[in-house]
């Protein structure tokens, strides 16, 4: 166990629909991290939030959007879902703003149909 | 961009025997190291990492990691496995300069007792 949580555990949604997904990354740890893992594949980078602002991103459309609030919870929204994006999507915390050292959390698995 | 690749995905020894993991990455400059595991059922978490120095790279459990510059590579190694050895390995690269993080595909680790 890391001390990083995720809500919900699994999640059915059909295409078109809106998802919001949360995590609560590990105590003292200010640096959130979001993935995308499709079956057979490794984790993808979607964003990175640190201290409440988004600090880098990956290859990802803007559908895919990001809050980090002042507890250092995190949420990963997703709109207009289409079928390429049932996935399990992980969150990491670290500290200081580097990816040095991530914490990962169990991971929300998603299903669009 | 950056590409990790993990030429084994999957993989199967009996206890004792010895493992050597492939990574093998595409960015010519600076970089971190990165091996993850992931055993069934529990969180991806840090198996070692290289950032400078000595390029043997020791981790938990009895794993180690070379990285090899000429060869744009940073293989996983144990000498002896053991069946709770069984799990998903990724491998990731960090750019110098960069904090996002680029992941293989993974390989599955099946020892048998």
């Amino acid at each position: 166990e890391t001390g990083v949580t995720q809500s919900p555990t699994h999640l059915i949604k059909t295409r078109g629909q809106q998802v919001t997904l949360r995590c609560s990354s590990q105590s003292g740890h200010n640096t959130v991290s979001w993935y995308q893992q499709a079956l057979g594949q490794g984790p993808q980078f979607i964003f990175q939030y640190y201290r409440e602002e988004e600090n880098g991103r990956g290859n990802f459309p803007p559908r895919f959007s990001g809050l980090q609030f002042p507890n250092y919870s995190s949420e990963l929204n997703v709109n207009a879902l289409e079928l390429d994006d049932s996935a399990l999507y992980l969150c990491a915390s670290s500290l200081a703003g580097t990816s040095e050292t991530q914490y990962f959390g169990p991971g929300t698995r998603l299903l669009v149909l | 961009a950056q590409s990790v690749s993990q030429h084994n995905h999957h993989v199967i020894l009996s206890e004792a025997a010895s493992l050597e993991l492939g990574c093998n990455y595409s960015y010519g400059g600076t970089v971190n190291l990165f091996w993850y595991v992931q055993y069934p059922g529990q969180h991806l978490q840090l198996l070692l990492k290289y950032f400078s120095g000595d390029p043997l790279v020791k981790g938990i459990k009895g794993f180690e990691a070379e990285f090899i510059k000429s060869k744009f590579s940073f293989n996983l190694r144990k000498p002896s496995v053991q069946w709770s050895d069984t799990a998903e390995y990724f491998c990731a690269v960090i750019e110098g300069g960069s904090y996002i993080p680029t992941f293989g595909r993974g390989t599955s680790l099946i020892v048998h007792p």
